[in-house]
This record gives structure tokens, sequence and C-alpha cells, in this order.
């Protein structure tokens, strides 16, 4: 069994801070750790993943995750916010990319000025 | 690349009518394909995994003869509503996963919004 837990549904940032989004994971077997992005009214977008290998994970428009076994999280981060980062993030685990994935309840990123 | 179409984007029908929504993959072939159900500002719940040629393998809840499912072909994948009603009401994702590389995750289309009067 697998499940994640994103802590906070809602973070709000001003823009140039750090971003910082929590992800917690449990996992009976080496997970598989997704970041997707969804805009009002879309679908999902793929941030980032991890599979094996680099624990340090950088994805799309500077986004980067940090697989940690010991602490079971891959918290999501970004040095700058821009207005165009304000969005629903979801992390998502799976037991393989092949797999079907497991979401978290998501977290509401607001930007302000 | 990697591109999944999904149609209509939005619909609005009378209750006791049936629709269909449609995910395409553009520029793959997909074997499976997954259908997803997202309430107002919560996660997305799994519905039902789809491989082409075989039946649905539906989630635990899911009514089956509810949601019907088809994925004739590799690129097409179908979600039938039947006899929808106002608690049907909901934004239905899919995604799909390349048949040429499972290893690459599911890439997502971007969504049908359901709206039963």
């Amino acid at each position: 069994a697998q499940s994640v837990t994103q802590l906070g549904s809602h973070v709000s940032v001003s823009e140039g801070a750090l971003v910082l989004l929590r992800c917690n994971y449990s996992s009976s077997v080496p997970p598989y750790l997704f970041w997707y992005v969804q805009y009002p009214n879309q679908g999902l977008q793929l941030l980032l993943k991890y599979t094996t290998g680099a624990t340090l994970v950088k994805g799309i428009n500077g986004f980067e995750a940090e697989f940690k076994k010991s602490e079971t999280s891959f918290h999501l981060t970004k040095p700058s916010a821009h207005m165009s980062d304000a969005a629903e993030y979801f992390c998502a685990v799976s037991t393989g990319t092949a797999s079907k994935l497991t979401f978290g309840t998501g977290t509401r990123l607001q930007v302000t000025l | 690349g990697a591109v999944v179409s999904q149609h209509p984007s939005w619909v609005i029908c009378k209750s006791g009518t049936s629709v269909k929504i449609e995910c395409r993959s553009l520029d793959f072939q997909a074997t499976t394909m997954f259908w997803y159900r997202q309430f107002p500002k919560q996660s997305l719940m799994l519905m039902a995994t789809s491989n082409e040629g075989s039946k649905a393998t539906y989630e635990q809840g899911v009514e089956k003869d509810k949601f019907l499912i088809n994925h004739a072909s590799l690129t097409l994948s179908t979600l039938t509503v039947t006899s929808a009603h106002p608690e049907d009401s909901s934004f239905y994702i899919c995604s799909a996963r390349s048949a040429a590389n499972s290893n690459q995750p599911q890439h997502f289309g971007d969504g049908t919004r359901l709206s039963i009067l």
C-alpha cells in the first residue's frame, strides 16, 4: 500500500520569495515520486519525478525536489516565486512509472505582490 | 511530444442523458489509459485503468455499469457516463502511458468538466 500526505492545503508566498511545498509518502517498496501542477480547469502537467539515482531532482519552471528516504519526504522547492506559479500542486507516489499513481490532496500556491 | 487530447472540455446536459468523453493520445500509442475524477478543491481519484483491447479494471466503489470505458485502439479511450445525474457532475481527467516506453510517466489530458442539470 502507498499513500501521500501533503502538509498545508494552502500556501501563500510573496513574489520573489522561496517556495516550499511539503510532501511525505508511505510505501512498502522503493517509491517513485512525482510532482504535478494543475492550473484552473486544466489537466495535470508533470513538474518532475524521482525514480532512482540522484536524490535531488530538477524539473521545469525552476522547481526542484529532494528525495529523503530517512524522512520519507519529497518536498518541492523553488528559490524565487513568480506570479505564474500560482496553481494547485499535487504530489504522487507509485511503485513504478508504469504503475498507477496515488495522489496527495494537493496544495494551492498563492503568489502575492 | 506526448500530447493527450480530451474532448469535450466542458459539457452541460440534462439529468438522465448519457455523456461520452474521449481521450486521445495524439503523437504516441497508449496501451494503458487511466480515468480520474476530481471533485472541487480535492485530489484526483482513480476510477479505472483501461488497457487496449481488454476490459477496464475499475477501482473499488466505482460502478462499472454507470461509467462505461472502452479502449478500442492504441490512441483512443472513451468514458461514457450513463443516465447521468447531478451527483455525477465533476471534473473528469484521463491520462495515457506510452506503449513504446513503459518507463515514462503518465501524460494527462486537460480534463472535461461535466455539469448535469
